[in-house]
Protein backbone atom coordinates (compact mmCIF):
# COMPACT_ATOMS: atom_id res chain seq x y z
CA UNK A 1 0.00 0.00 0.00
CA UNK A 2 0.91 3.57 -0.61
CA UNK A 3 2.41 6.07 2.02
CA UNK A 4 0.37 8.81 0.84
CA UNK A 5 -2.72 7.37 -0.42
CA UNK A 6 -5.39 10.20 -2.08
CA UNK A 7 -8.96 9.51 -3.17
CA UNK A 8 -10.78 9.97 -5.51
CA UNK A 9 -8.02 9.55 -8.25
CA UNK A 10 -10.22 11.21 -11.06
CA UNK A 11 -13.15 13.23 -10.77
CA UNK A 12 -15.17 15.07 -13.10
CA UNK A 13 -18.25 17.73 -11.47
CA UNK A 14 -19.78 20.30 -12.98
CA UNK A 15 -19.64 24.62 -11.77
CA UNK A 16 -21.03 24.98 -8.25
CA UNK A 17 -20.83 21.68 -6.91
CA UNK A 18 -19.44 20.73 -3.65
CA UNK A 19 -16.72 18.21 -3.59
CA UNK A 20 -14.21 17.09 -1.60
CA UNK A 21 -10.56 15.67 -2.15
CA UNK A 22 -9.50 12.72 0.64
CA UNK A 23 -5.58 11.79 1.74
CA UNK A 24 -4.32 9.72 4.39
CA UNK A 25 -0.94 8.85 5.04
CA UNK A 26 0.64 5.77 6.91
CA UNK A 27 3.94 7.75 7.58
CA UNK A 28 3.18 8.77 11.10
CA UNK A 29 3.78 11.99 10.31
CA UNK A 30 2.60 15.36 12.10
CA UNK A 31 2.82 17.54 8.78
CA UNK A 32 0.35 17.42 5.93
CA UNK A 33 -0.33 19.67 2.89
CA UNK A 34 -2.44 20.27 -0.21
CA UNK A 35 -0.54 21.34 -3.69
CA UNK A 36 -1.93 21.95 -6.87
CA UNK A 37 -0.38 21.84 -10.39
CA UNK A 38 -1.26 23.44 -13.85
CA UNK A 39 0.33 22.79 -16.81
CA UNK A 40 3.42 25.07 -16.62
CA UNK A 41 3.17 26.56 -13.61
CA UNK A 42 4.59 23.96 -11.22
CA UNK A 43 2.94 23.05 -7.96
CA UNK A 44 1.48 25.96 -5.54
CA UNK A 45 0.46 25.30 -2.19
CA UNK A 46 -3.29 25.69 -0.87
CA UNK A 47 -3.10 24.93 2.47
CA UNK A 48 -1.05 23.24 5.21
CA UNK A 49 -0.98 21.87 8.23
CA UNK A 50 1.53 21.12 10.41
CA UNK A 51 -0.74 18.87 13.82
CA UNK A 52 -4.06 18.26 14.06
CA UNK A 53 -5.40 21.61 15.37
CA UNK A 54 -3.33 23.76 13.63
CA UNK A 55 -4.24 24.93 9.95
CA UNK A 56 -2.77 27.48 7.45
CA UNK A 57 -3.20 29.25 4.70
CA UNK A 58 -0.86 28.78 1.81
CA UNK A 59 -0.26 30.94 -1.74
CA UNK A 60 -3.82 30.23 -3.46
CA UNK A 61 -6.16 29.02 -0.73
CA UNK A 62 -8.87 31.15 -2.02
CA UNK A 63 -12.16 29.17 -3.00
CA UNK A 64 -10.56 25.91 -1.04
CA UNK A 65 -11.42 25.33 2.87
CA UNK A 66 -9.17 21.91 4.80
CA UNK A 67 -10.24 19.66 7.73
CA UNK A 68 -7.44 18.01 9.46
CA UNK A 69 -9.40 15.10 10.64
CA UNK A 70 -6.60 12.74 12.42
CA UNK A 71 -3.45 12.75 11.85
CA UNK A 72 -3.32 10.56 9.43
CA UNK A 73 -6.31 11.95 7.89
CA UNK A 74 -6.53 15.80 5.64
CA UNK A 75 -9.42 16.40 3.30
CA UNK A 76 -10.00 19.36 0.75
CA UNK A 77 -12.89 20.52 -0.27
CA UNK A 78 -14.30 23.07 -2.78
CA UNK A 79 -17.49 24.71 -1.58
CA UNK A 80 -18.39 25.85 -5.21
CA UNK A 81 -15.96 24.37 -7.66
CA UNK A 82 -15.35 26.42 -11.04
CA UNK A 83 -13.63 25.54 -13.99
CA UNK A 84 -10.39 27.00 -13.10
CA UNK A 85 -10.12 25.09 -10.58
CA UNK A 86 -9.69 21.98 -12.94
CA UNK A 87 -5.67 21.00 -11.89
CA UNK A 88 -3.85 18.28 -10.64
CA UNK A 89 -4.16 17.61 -6.45
CA UNK A 90 -1.42 16.82 -4.32
CA UNK A 91 -1.30 15.64 -1.15
CA UNK A 92 2.03 15.53 0.67
CA UNK A 93 3.27 14.79 4.31
CA UNK A 94 6.72 15.49 6.23
CA UNK A 95 8.31 15.19 9.61
CA UNK A 96 8.14 17.59 12.32
CA UNK A 97 11.12 19.93 11.27
CA UNK A 98 10.50 19.49 7.69
CA UNK A 99 12.81 16.83 6.36
CA UNK A 100 11.75 14.23 3.28
CA UNK A 101 8.69 14.88 1.79
CA UNK A 102 6.29 12.00 0.42
CA UNK A 103 3.64 12.69 -2.13
CA UNK A 104 0.44 11.26 -3.52
CA UNK A 105 0.02 9.77 -6.68
CA UNK A 106 -2.37 13.15 -7.28
CA UNK A 107 -6.12 13.82 -7.97
CA UNK A 108 -7.46 14.98 -11.66
CA UNK A 109 -10.27 17.28 -10.84
CA UNK A 110 -12.18 18.47 -13.76
CA UNK A 111 -14.91 20.81 -13.28
CA UNK A 112 -17.23 21.62 -15.98
CA UNK B 1 9.37 35.08 -0.49
CA UNK B 2 10.82 32.05 -1.61
CA UNK B 3 11.28 31.75 -4.94
CA UNK B 4 12.36 28.60 -6.97
CA UNK B 5 13.66 28.78 -10.53
CA UNK B 6 15.02 25.87 -12.89
CA UNK B 7 16.51 26.20 -16.09
CA UNK B 8 16.29 25.26 -18.29
CA UNK B 9 12.66 23.95 -18.89
CA UNK B 10 13.08 21.76 -21.18
CA UNK B 11 16.12 19.21 -22.32
CA UNK B 12 16.55 17.00 -24.85
CA UNK B 13 20.46 14.90 -25.23
CA UNK B 14 21.14 11.67 -26.98
CA UNK B 15 21.54 8.41 -24.67
CA UNK B 16 24.50 7.80 -22.57
CA UNK B 17 25.34 11.41 -22.50
CA UNK B 18 25.88 13.10 -18.71
CA UNK B 19 23.50 16.19 -18.08
CA UNK B 20 23.21 19.25 -15.15
CA UNK B 21 19.95 20.32 -14.03
CA UNK B 22 19.89 23.70 -12.26
CA UNK B 23 17.26 24.98 -9.61
CA UNK B 24 18.11 28.34 -8.05
CA UNK B 25 16.42 29.81 -5.41
CA UNK B 26 16.30 33.16 -3.61
CA UNK B 27 16.40 32.98 0.40
CA UNK B 28 19.17 30.82 1.59
CA UNK B 29 17.73 29.76 4.96
CA UNK B 30 16.50 27.02 3.73
CA UNK B 31 16.19 23.54 6.02
CA UNK B 32 16.91 21.44 2.80
CA UNK B 33 16.34 20.85 -0.89
CA UNK B 34 14.49 18.24 -2.27
CA UNK B 35 14.71 16.76 -6.23
CA UNK B 36 11.73 14.65 -7.57
CA UNK B 37 11.08 13.22 -10.81
CA UNK B 38 7.55 13.28 -12.21
CA UNK B 39 6.30 11.52 -15.21
CA UNK B 40 3.43 12.42 -17.39
CA UNK B 41 0.46 12.77 -14.96
CA UNK B 42 1.65 10.94 -12.61
CA UNK B 43 2.66 11.82 -8.90
CA UNK B 44 6.20 12.89 -7.96
CA UNK B 45 8.54 10.44 -6.53
CA UNK B 46 11.78 11.99 -4.64
CA UNK B 47 15.09 11.65 -5.91
CA UNK B 48 17.12 12.97 -3.32
CA UNK B 49 17.36 15.16 0.03
CA UNK B 50 19.91 17.05 1.11
CA UNK B 51 19.56 18.70 3.95
CA UNK B 52 20.96 22.40 4.87
CA UNK B 53 24.05 21.29 6.21
CA UNK B 54 24.98 19.17 3.87
CA UNK B 55 27.11 19.68 0.18
CA UNK B 56 25.84 17.05 -1.71
CA UNK B 57 23.44 13.45 -2.11
CA UNK B 58 24.55 10.62 -4.33
CA UNK B 59 21.43 8.29 -5.53
CA UNK B 60 23.13 5.74 -7.96
CA UNK B 61 23.80 7.71 -11.56
CA UNK B 62 22.47 10.98 -10.23
CA UNK B 63 23.97 13.61 -7.64
CA UNK B 64 22.10 16.41 -6.25
CA UNK B 65 24.71 19.27 -4.97
CA UNK B 66 23.59 22.33 -2.59
CA UNK B 67 24.99 25.70 -2.25
CA UNK B 68 23.53 28.09 -0.11
CA UNK B 69 26.00 30.85 -0.31
CA UNK B 70 24.74 31.25 -3.55
CA UNK B 71 21.22 29.97 -3.99
CA UNK B 72 22.12 27.07 -6.30
CA UNK B 73 21.54 23.44 -6.76
CA UNK B 74 22.18 20.96 -9.25
CA UNK B 75 21.17 17.53 -10.48
CA UNK B 76 23.71 15.76 -12.00
CA UNK B 77 22.85 12.43 -14.25
CA UNK B 78 25.23 10.28 -15.52
CA UNK B 79 25.07 8.26 -18.71
CA UNK B 80 21.41 9.00 -19.35
CA UNK B 81 19.16 6.70 -20.31
CA UNK B 82 15.59 7.02 -22.69
CA UNK B 83 14.41 5.40 -19.17
CA UNK B 84 14.92 9.14 -17.67
CA UNK B 85 12.91 11.27 -19.79
CA UNK B 86 10.36 12.94 -17.11
CA UNK B 87 9.91 16.01 -15.83
CA UNK B 88 12.58 16.60 -12.44
CA UNK B 89 10.77 19.15 -9.85
CA UNK B 90 13.46 20.98 -7.33
CA UNK B 91 11.82 22.14 -4.19
CA UNK B 92 12.96 24.28 -1.32
CA UNK B 93 11.92 23.93 2.24
CA UNK B 94 12.06 27.07 4.70
CA UNK B 95 9.91 27.16 7.39
CA UNK B 96 6.42 26.32 6.00
CA UNK B 97 6.46 24.00 3.23
CA UNK B 98 8.33 22.97 -0.05
CA UNK B 99 8.33 25.86 -2.56
CA UNK B 100 8.54 24.27 -6.13
CA UNK B 101 10.44 25.39 -9.27
CA UNK B 102 8.75 24.96 -12.45
CA UNK B 103 10.55 22.01 -13.40
CA UNK B 104 12.75 20.81 -15.84
CA UNK B 105 11.50 18.13 -18.78
CA UNK B 106 13.77 16.07 -20.00
CA UNK B 107 13.84 14.07 -23.23
CA UNK B 108 16.51 11.13 -23.60
CA UNK B 109 16.52 9.63 -27.33
CA UNK B 110 17.80 6.09 -28.34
Amino acid sequence: DADVTQTPRNRITKTGKRIMLECSQTKGHDRMYWYRQDPGLGLQLIYYSFDVKDINKGEISDGYSVSRQAQAKFSLSLESAIPNQTALYFCATSDTGGTEAFFGQGTRLTVV
Amino acid sequence: KQEVTQIPAALSVPEGENLVLNCSFTDSAIYNLQWFRQDPGKGLTSLLLIQSSQREQTSGRLNASLDKSSGRSTLYIAASQPGDSATYLCAAQAGTALIFGKGTTLSVSS
